[in-house]
């Protein structure tokens, strides 16, 4: 089975700094796709940015980036000049490449931004 | 339309009633999804509906009940909920892997069970 671990439960950022969260992920699979999910006490979940396994060019959307680590089996998020918005609960989630397979989601980092 | 629309946001209901929880999208999404979602923890996947094919969690008590009318709507029916049941229920949708792949989520029923 897939197993997705967010390793930092809680982290702290000064607005306008920069901030990576820490996903690993194990899975037996070839074809799959990652992603990085926002969800702010407003509960909807927001897509942030998505990684195709077989694209070894790491994804970003502006302040937005990852770090794709593929042997590693890693793949950590980068916050650029984080903005008061930013504060959320992050979760990385993998799903394999069939095509209409649920999401396995870590459990979490709580995003704190500090003005 | 790019949304996935969740019906009702709230939802209290006792140990004895029957509800429905209702998830619709018209982006021609061909896999639907429940997932539940307890306080401080991430979702859980309950359901999978993919191409006329219903996919279920073992661990799902059988007091939950999907239901599938058309490749738009797909329906959540509870009956005899237990306190535990208590959650933010979430549905979500996804096309078919590719470069636009990805899943949308709705905003979610949050169900108290009393």
């Amino acid at each position: 089975a897939q197993t997705v671990t967010q390793s930092q439960p809680e982290m702290s950022v000064q607005e306008a700094e920069t901030v990576t969260l820490s996903c690993t992920y194990d899975t037996s699979e070839s074809d799959y796709y990652l992603f990085w999910y926002k969800q702010p006490p407003s509960r909807q979940m927001i897509l942030v940015i998505r990684q195709e396994a077989y694209k070894q060019q790491n994804a970003t959307e502006n302040r937005f980036s990852v770090n794709f680590q593929k042997a590693a089996k890693s793949f950590s998020l980068k916050i650029s000049d984080s903005q008061l918005g930013d504060a959320a609960m992050y979760f990385c989630a993998y799903t394999s490449g069939g095509g209409a397979d649920g999401l396995t989601f870590g459990k979490g980092t709580h995003l704190i931004i500090q003005p | 339309d790019t949304e996935v629309t969740q019906t009702p946001k709230h939802l209290v209901m006792g140990m004895t009633n029957k509800k429905s929880l209702k998830c619709e999208q018209h982006m021609g999404h061909r896999a639907m999804y429940w997932y539940k979602q307890k306080a401080k923890k991430p979702p859980e996947l309950m359901f999978v509906y993919s191409y006329e094919k219903l996919s279920i969690n073992e661990s799902v008590p059988s007091r939950f009940s999907p239901e599938c009318p058309n490749s738009s709507l797909l329906n959540l029916h509870l009956h005899a909920l237990q306190p535990e049941d208590s959650a933010l229920y979430l549905c979500a949708s996804s096309q078919r892997a590719g470069t636009d792949y990805g899943y949308t989520f709705g905003s979610g029923t949050r169900l108290t069970v009393v």
